[in-house]
């Protein structure tokens, strides 16, 4: 069974940072484009990051280009997401999810929330 | 950034009737590699967003059959031909030929 578990989230001041794990298993973690996306509570969904396989590619949505970093550990099969200079419109439900091709992503975790408030 | 804009937001259905949901692309989807990355999501209340459909028509197993998805180019529509109390909740269409993958707003199905 095909399991992703976020953890991370939290309450954080603005400017604060915060990193976000995905444990991976039920699949071949190591060979996988894995994202994240985010929502709003009560609102749509927005791309924040992905990476392929090997971590050599990896795209931003532009509002976290510089202060986001996405990353993985396949060894442990773990995903990150490094947030730095966070503000209050980050704050929302994160997801990680598999991204077999272009976006879609087949399966997602139950996401964990990040509150950015002082 | 391409923008996805679906239509109805807000989709009362009486149960077993059909419904319909629009996404239309502010360009076209066609990627070069000739393929439509065209997904749609289905989020019930409280839960993780579900793949339901992608590449614009491929239902994901264990999606019942009353689902299915068509369009091409900017235009695209996802179908339910009867719909159940268990399909309550808000789709998504999003887009996967460009960087950043962008997602509709999303349509509110509920029960009339």
């Amino acid at each position: 069974e095909v399991r992703l578990v976020e953890s991370g989230g939290g309450l954080v001041q603005p400017g604060g940072s915060l990193r976000l794990s995905c444990s991976a298993s039920g699949f071949t973690f190591r060979t996988s484009w894995m994202s994240w996306v985010r929502q709003v509570p009560g609102k749509g969904l927005e791309w924040v990051a992905n990476m392929n396989d090997d971590g050599r590619e990896r795209y931003y949505v532009d509002s976290v280009k510089g202060r986001f970093t996405i990353s993985r550990d396949n060894a442990k099969n773990t995903l990150y997401l490094q947030m730095d200079s966070l503000r209050a419109e980050d704050t929302a439900v994160y997801y990680c999810g598999r991204d077999p091709k272009h976006g879609s992503i087949d399966y997602w975790g139950q996401g964990t929330q990040l509150t950015v408030s002082s | 950034d391409v923008v996805m804009t679906q239509s109805p937001l807000s989709l009362p259905v009486t149960l077993g009737q059909p419904a319909s949901i629009s996404c239309r692309s502010s360009q076209s989807l066609l990627s070069s590699d000739g393929n439509t990355y065209l997904t749609w999501f289905q989020q019930r209340p409280g839960r993780s967003p579900r793949r339901l459909i992608y590449e614009v028509s491929n239902r994901d197993s264990g999606v019942p059959g009353r689902f299915s998805g068509s369009g091409s180019d900017t235009d695209f529509t996802l179908e339910i031909s009867r719909v159940e109390a268990d399909d309550v909740g808000v789709y998504f269409c999003m887009q996967g030929t460009f960087w950043p993958h962008t997602f509709g707003q999303g349509t509110n199905l509920e029960i009339k």
